[in-house]
């Protein structure tokens, strides 16, 4: 059964760090893409970050590119995220998910992990 | 950027009616469509890709159809556990991957 699990969120005052992590099992981890993308208090779903199976390719979204990023441990079954300089819309659930073989979409998700950002 | 638009944004709905959600692309994405249903304090689920094709163990009373800029999904018989809000995704260009801004399924 696959499983991703999610951690790392919590409180951050604006202009702080964290690591997000998500721990992969079921699967056979270093064959696929992964991802991760996040969600506001009430808000819809934005796409943040996407790594190759080798970390040959990695992709942002703008507004986290040079804050975010992304990398994984294909020997410890984990993707994580590192974001620096958190600014209050960063404040979000972030789930990471398994990127399908067909193409960019997301097959199995974490349960997500909240982050939020505020002095 | 491609834009990905959902209309209606809020549907209300009951038991046993036939409900279709729209999808709309700011450029042609070919077949490269997901949807996904949410529910409260959950992960989203995948249920659609390639626009039409159904994951396995996904009711067959939901189904996906459209091509190029306009998609749909559709619920033909809508279920207690449907109630939800949907989300459509492009594939076909990234970065950026896009989704819709939700549907929310809600009781009428």
């Amino acid at each position: 059964e696959v499983q991703l699990v999610d951690s790392g969120g919590g409180f951050v005052q604006p202009g702080g760090s964290l690591r997000l992590s998500c721990a992969a099992s079921g699967f056979t981890f270093r064959d696929y893409w992964m991802t991760w993308v996040r969600q506001a208090p009430g808000k819809g779903l934005e796409w943040v970050a996407n790594i190759k199976q080798d970390e040959s390719e990695k992709h942002y979204v703008e507004s986290g590119k040079g804050r975010f990023t992304i990398s994984r441990d294909n020997a410890k079954n984990a993707v994580y995220l590192q974001m620096n300089s958190l600014r209050a819309e960063d404040t979000a659930v972030y789930y990471c998910a398994r990127v399908a073989w067909e193409g960019h979409y997301f097959e199995y998700w974490g349960q997500g992990t909240l982050v939020t950002v505020s002095s | 950027d491609i834009q990905m638009t959902q209309s209606p944004s809020t549907l209300s709905a009951s038991v046993g009616d036939r409900v279709t959600i729209t999808c709309r692309a700011s450029q042609s994405v070919t077949r490269w469509l997901a949807w996904y249903q949410q529910k409260p304090g959950k992960a989203p689920k995948l249920l659609i890709s390639k626009a039409s094709t159904l994951e396995s163990g996904v009711p067959s009373r939901f189904s996906g159809g459209g091509s190029g800029t306009e998609f749909t999904l559709t619920i033909s018989s809508l279920q207690p556990d449907d109630f939800a809000t949907y989300y459509c995704q492009q594939y076909d260009s990234y970065p950026p991957l896009t989704f819709g801004g939700g549907t929310k399924v809600e009781i009428k």
